[in-house]
């Protein structure tokens, strides 16, 4: 059964620091990944998604990086602002279909 | 489109009584996942539609729980009789494969208190 870890659990920063998030799961064999980001109170909203055959993905301020033999993620978010204050999830698609399975989160607080 | 729409927003009910959670998928998506949220547990998949069908739902916790897709443009998810155990954050999520990429959308979520 596929296990996915993300840490830190929370993470507490100042405003302009550059930061990685960290996810690990346990099978390689995965589909994709996908990281999210959910505000309190608010459902999840998709960042980037990783097809098993990329190596990273990149959206403004913000870069996944996957390693599938290491079973490894990050997501790079430069320049950090108040505004990326959210949990961010990770979460790893794995055998004939996209069933996937969350990380608890990683609760980020940029601070001014 | 106006995203995954979920019914109730918030539900307040007594132990016992039924509960029936809605959700719209995005129009064209033919997948449709319902998932459940708690401080203790973190996110987790209670069952997959694909095309209506109900392909996993080994996440579902017990026969008090059911679900139901009778269109694409439908699904519920009932509880009956509902536990003070089953109060978490109830989201509904869909999504279309498309040339090898899938992307989950979710809706807002029902949070579910049960007294």
């Amino acid at each position: 059964k596929q296990e996915v870890t993300q840490i830190p659990a929370a993470l507490s920063v100042p405003e302009g620091e550059n930061l990685v998030l960290n996810c690990s799961f346990t099978d390689s064999a995965i589909y994709n990944l996908q990281w999210f980001r959910q505000d309190p109170g608010k459902g999840l909203t998709s960042l980037l998604l990783i097809q098993s055959s990329q190596r990273e993905q990149t959206s403004g301020r913000l870069n996944a990086s996957l390693d599938k033999s290491s079973g490894r993620s990050t997501l790079y978010i430069a320049a950090s602002q108040p505004g990326d204050s959210a949990t961010y999830l990770c979460a790893v698609g794995g055998g004939g279909s996209y069933i996937p399975t969350f990380g608890r989160g990683t609760s980020l607080i940029v601070h001014p | 489109d106006a995203g995954v729409i979920q019914s109730p927003r918030h539900e307040v009910t007594e132990m016992g009584q039924e509960v029936t959670l809605r959700c719209k998928p995005i129009s064209g998506h033919n997948s449709l996942f319902w998932y459940r949220q708690t401080m203790m547990r973190g996110l987790e998949l209670l069952i997959y539609f694909n095309n209506n069908v109900p392909i996993d739902d080994s996440g579902m916790p017990e026969d008090r729980f059911s679900a139901k897709m009778p269109n694409a443009s439908f699904s519920t998810l009932k509880i009956q009789p509902s536990e003070p155990r089953d109060s978490a954050v109830y989201f509904c999520a869909s999504s279309l494969r498309l040339a090898g990429v899938e992307t989950q959308y979710f809706g807002p979520g029902t949070r579910l208190l049960v007294l």
